[in-house]
């Protein structure tokens, strides 16, 4: 069975300090990846999907990015945060001949 | 562009009431259809999902139906528990390919009180 994996589940960083929260599947090959952002309160923001390796493709320009270093590892960056990074990170894969995407448990940042 | 309407929270019940959250859509084609859960401090689950018209998804007591003549797929369960309490997202697929990102409502929350 498939399973995907993120970490940290918590992080605290100070402004200005940089960033990488990583995201692993297990079980499949080839996935297609994708990285949320939900701000307290809100919905799910898509910042970056990925449909091979070093292939990303970004949905909101901003100050993080993501790489896909392996065919099965999503990292989502950034060099410098800014307070409105702080939300919780979600990670998702899916099948690219299915429709359904599976999430990871999620990253909780608080920039500070 | 594809969307989708779910209807604003919060939504409170009591225990053992009658659930439904409306879910409508606007996309080309015929798109998969699906409904995820959001525990408290947890990722979204798939519930359930559906991907034709007329077809009903189904899973632990809830159930909704692709109403293409509605463009509707609103979520249903008929006896609410307090561990229901969550987020429930409506999402659609526009195309029959697993590349194209989802595209999410904004989220009910939920709250069955006791």
């Amino acid at each position: 069975s498939q399973t995907i994996h993120q970490w940290p589940a918590t992080l605290v960083q100070p402004v200005g300090s940089p960033l990488s929260l990583e995201c692993t599947v297990e079980g499949t090959s080839n996935p297609n990846l994708y990285w949320y952002r939900q701000a307290a309160g809100r919905g799910l923001q898509l910042l970056f999907y990925s449909v091979g390796i070093g292939q990303i493709s970004s949905e909101v320009p901003q100050n993080l990015s993501a790489s896909r270093p392996q065919d099965r590892q999503f990292i989502l960056s950034s060099k410098k945060l800014l307070l409105s990074d702080s939300g919780f990170y979600l990670c998702a894969w899916s099948v690219s001949e299915r429709y359904e995407q599976y999430f990871g448990p999620g990253t909780r940042l608080t920039v500070t | 562009g594809d969307s989708v309407t779910q209807m604003e929270g919060p939504v409170t019940l009591s225990e053992e009431a009658f659930l439904t959250i409306n879910c409508t859509y606007t996309a080309t084609g015929y798109p998969s259809l699906f409904w995820y859960v959001q525990y408290p401090g947890e990722g979204l689950q798939l519930l359930l999902k559906a991907t034709k018209a007329d077809d009903k998804g189904s899973n632990k007591g809830f159930e909704a139906t692709y109403r293409k003549e509605t463009t509707s797929f609103h979520l249903e369960k008929g006896s609410v528990q307090v561990s229901d309490s969550a987020v429930y997202f409506c999402a659609l697929s526009a195309l029959n390919s697993g590349n194209t990102p989802l595209v999410f409502g904004k989220g009910t929350r939920l709250s069955v009180i006791a």
